[in-house]
């Protein structure tokens, strides 16, 4: 898979947008973007996916550069149940996940009162 | 649609025993399941590849004969830690491939594994 780099933390407001950026300068073109999050003490949530399109969902959006390099998952609203940590993965479009999945450190996204 | 669970959700065992963790699909058949393994503020390693039907592949690192995985239905996964230490003691979580999603990988709330 290719190595993606996230920041280790982001703080946001309770009910403003969470924008959270992942880089993946690696990234080869047969290979999608998905974001998953895990609560604290619980599996992962897959979110959302793309390739080159920006995807939006009822959890978020994904905006994906033009080059394919980084991308930026936006929840639109953030709530204090979206405090998480959240994993930026790229993925061979091998079917999605037929492989088993490589996490990083992600991003400890905190959303304060 | 496509839950995944796990049972026990927390397991307490002495040291020298062994223990099973079941992962089952709820509502989708998954001839591919995966099980992970967390340590406390680390972030998931996968420790093996489940087929129904067939021998599971291991991770580099990980004790095949420690963690024995049996796949014998489309809908359940088990991982049995053998002589466990307390060293094994982590966060293990399975996921299972929805075929009927694109072979999106669905995850399990996790068992917590404590080895006293």
């Amino acid at each position: 898979d290719a190595k993606t780099t996230q920041p280790p933390s982001m703080d946001c407001a309770e009910g403003r947008a969470a924008n959270l950026p992942c880089n993946h300068s690696t990234i080869s073109g047969n290979e999608y973007v998905y974001w998953y999050r895990q609560i604290h003490s619980q599996g992962p949530q897959y979110i959302i996916h793309g390739l080159k399109n920006n995807e939006t969902n009822e959890m978020a959006s994904l905006i994906i550069t033009e080059d394919r390099k980084s991308s930026t998952l936006i929840l639109p609203h953030a709530t204090l149940r979206d405090t998480a940590v959240y994993y930026c993965i790229v993925i061979p479009y091998s079917g999605g996940g037929a492989d088993g999945l490589t996490f990083g450190k992600g991003t400890h996204l905190i959303i304060q009162p | 649609g496509a839950v995944v669970s796990q049972h026990p959700s927390r397991v307490i065992c002495k040291s020298g025993t062994s223990v099973k963790i079941e992962c089952r699909s709820l509502d989708f058949q998954a001839t591919t399941m995966f099980w992970y393994r967390q340590f406390p503020k680390q972030s998931l390693m996968l420790m093996a590849t489940s087929n129904e039907g067939s021998k599971a592949t291991y991770e580099q690192g990980v004790e095949k004969d420690k963690f024995l995985i049996n796949h014998a239905s489309l809908t359940l996964s088990t991982l049995t830690v053998t002589s466990a230490h307390p060293e094994d003691s982590s966060f293990y979580i399975c996921s299972a491939l929805n075929s009927d999603r694109n072979y999106e990988q669905y995850f399990g709330p996790g068992t917590r594994l404590t080895v006293t």
